[in-house]
């Protein structure tokens, strides 16, 4: 199994930009999770989902948007780039939603820098 | 905002001695997660005590929960260089999940 895999490691854009930060996974997880981490700071939950076609808000969703067409893939898409979106993104996954969320597998995380 | 509070922020030790991480949170939880962070690395789960468990053992890995005063503790015992990390909590309600700002330890050889 790769586990979680995300794309790419290292992001440079202009603010007003727009992207999209791919993730997938390959253990049939149906839970997944998007965070950022900025320094000296914890991870803050940005959009998660518990299953294909169903993706709600985290603690910091503004600015993000999500969908889940299938169960491998969480991608996760800046609309406008903001500097205060510079930051390192991890995706995450892990199992059935019933008892969740329960140990998570995390992705390298992508490295973004808005300028 | 974040749930869990660890501390100390940061803790240098010697190979050999243990360590203790605290983490403190606010609301009720289902269960509470430890991570371990290397340096520029993705997080790596290391145990799990639901609400219901006072105690978690897993190799050298020792946590405790305590709900009354919504605290949970990290012991690592016999720590060795390559502990050196950063340790985050994590809180778990329903589907939810919240990182604390983790401590960072320095285990010197």
């Amino acid at each position: 199994n790769a586990g979680v895999t995300q794309t790419p490691k290292f992001q440079v854009l202009k603010t007003g930009q727009s992207m999209t930060l791919q993730c997938a996974q390959d253990m049939n997880h149906e839970y997944m999770s998007w965070y950022r981490q900025d320094p000296g700071m914890g991870l803050r939950l940005i959009h998660y989902s518990v299953g294909a076609g169903i993706t709600d808000q985290g603690e910091v969703p503004n600015g993000y948007n999500v969908s889940r067409s299938t169960t491998e893939d969480f991608p996760l898409r800046l609309l406008s780039a903001a500097p205060s979106q510079t930051s390192v993104y991890f995706c995450a996954s892990t199992w059935n939603p019933d008892s969740y969320p329960y140990e998570q597998y995390f992705g390298p995380g992508t490295r973004l820098t808005v300028t | 905002s974040q749930q869990g509070e660890e501390d100390p922020q940061a803790l240098s030790i010697q190979e050999g001695e243990n360590a203790t991480m605290n983490c403190s949170y606010k609301t009720s939880i289902n269960n509470l997660q430890w991570y371990r962070q290397n340096s520029g690395r993705g997080l790596v789960h290391l145990i799990l005590i639901r609400s219901n468990e006072r105690e978690k053992h897993s190799g050298r890995l020792r946590v405790t929960l305590d709900t009354s005063k919504k605290s949970s503790s990290l012991l690592i015992t016999a720590s060795r260089a390559a502990d050196t990390a950063s340790y985050f909590c994590a809180t778990v309600r329903d589907y939810d999940m919240r990182f604390g700002a983790g401590t960072r330890l320095t285990v010197k050889p």
